[in-house]
């Protein structure tokens, strides 16, 4: 079965220093791993997403997540927060073959302190 | 406009009383999907459809019924409210021949429902 642990329910940063949210996944075959953002009333949108190829992936507005197999991580990073990255993330994992259930973590609030 | 649109977005209602939450779509998805938001909990899947004969339970789907009216459209039913069912409801879509093979998913803006 497949699962995602999302570390920190509430991260604080000051504007202008590093972003740092982790997501660890659970799966048994390779995964797809996501990166969604959902702003104040409204839906979530897409950041960015792992598939195959490059482990290093950018994103919208600024944001990169590396896939560490070795450490079943895909953590999202940005080098200097933004007020308007004030919102709520989630990482999310599916895997290939078959039906391509999603498995939200809980998420992860962010605030931006000015 | 939005791709995929929920009626309504906010709804307060009693205990007892039938809800239904709408969603439509202009994507030409053809998978579709509702879920539900509690803080803390994150997303639950609470039913999944592939087509319009293919319905499928998700993992909360108890005191909830679903209606594939078409392609691009998708309702949430709750027969008969209780509090607990107090959540923001979020309908998605997915493509499984593009982005959505790998289970990429777009949401719609989302339904606030508050059950007294």
């Amino acid at each position: 079965a497949q699962s995602v642990t999302q570390l920190g329910s509430h991260v604080s940063v000051s504007e202008g220093a590093l972003v740092l949210l982790r997501c660890n996944y659970s799966s048994s075959v390779p995964p797809y791993l996501f990166w969604y953002v959902q702003y104040p009333n409204q839906g979530l949108q897409l950041l960015l997403k792992y598939t195959t190829g490059a482990t290093l992936v950018k994103g919208i507005n600024g944001f990169e997540a590396e896939f560490k197999k070795s450490e079943t991580s895909f953590h999202l990073t940005k080098p200097s927060a933004h007020m308007s990255d004030a919102a709520e993330y989630f990482c999310a994992v599916s895997y290939s073959g078959g039906y391509q259930k999603v498995t939200f973590g809980i998420g992860t609030k962010l605030q931006v302190i000015p | 406009d939005a791709d995929v649109t929920q009626t309504p977005r906010n709804r307060i209602t009693k205990t007892g009383k039938r809800i239904m939450l709408e969603c439509s779509q202009t994507k030409g998805h053809d998978r579709m999907y509702w879920y539900r938001q509690d803080p803390g909990l994150g997303l639950r899947l609470i039913y999944y459809s592939f087509d319009v004969k293919d319905i499928n339970k998700g993992e909360i789907s108890d005191g909830y019924s679903v209606s594939r009216q078409a392609q691009a459209k998708f309702s949430l039913s709750l027969e008969s409210a209780i509090p607990n069912q107090t959540a923001l409801y979020f309908c998605a879509t997915s493509d499984p021949l593009a982005g959505g093979s790998t289970g990429e998913l777009f949401f719609g803006e989302g339904s606030r429902l508050t059950v007294l």
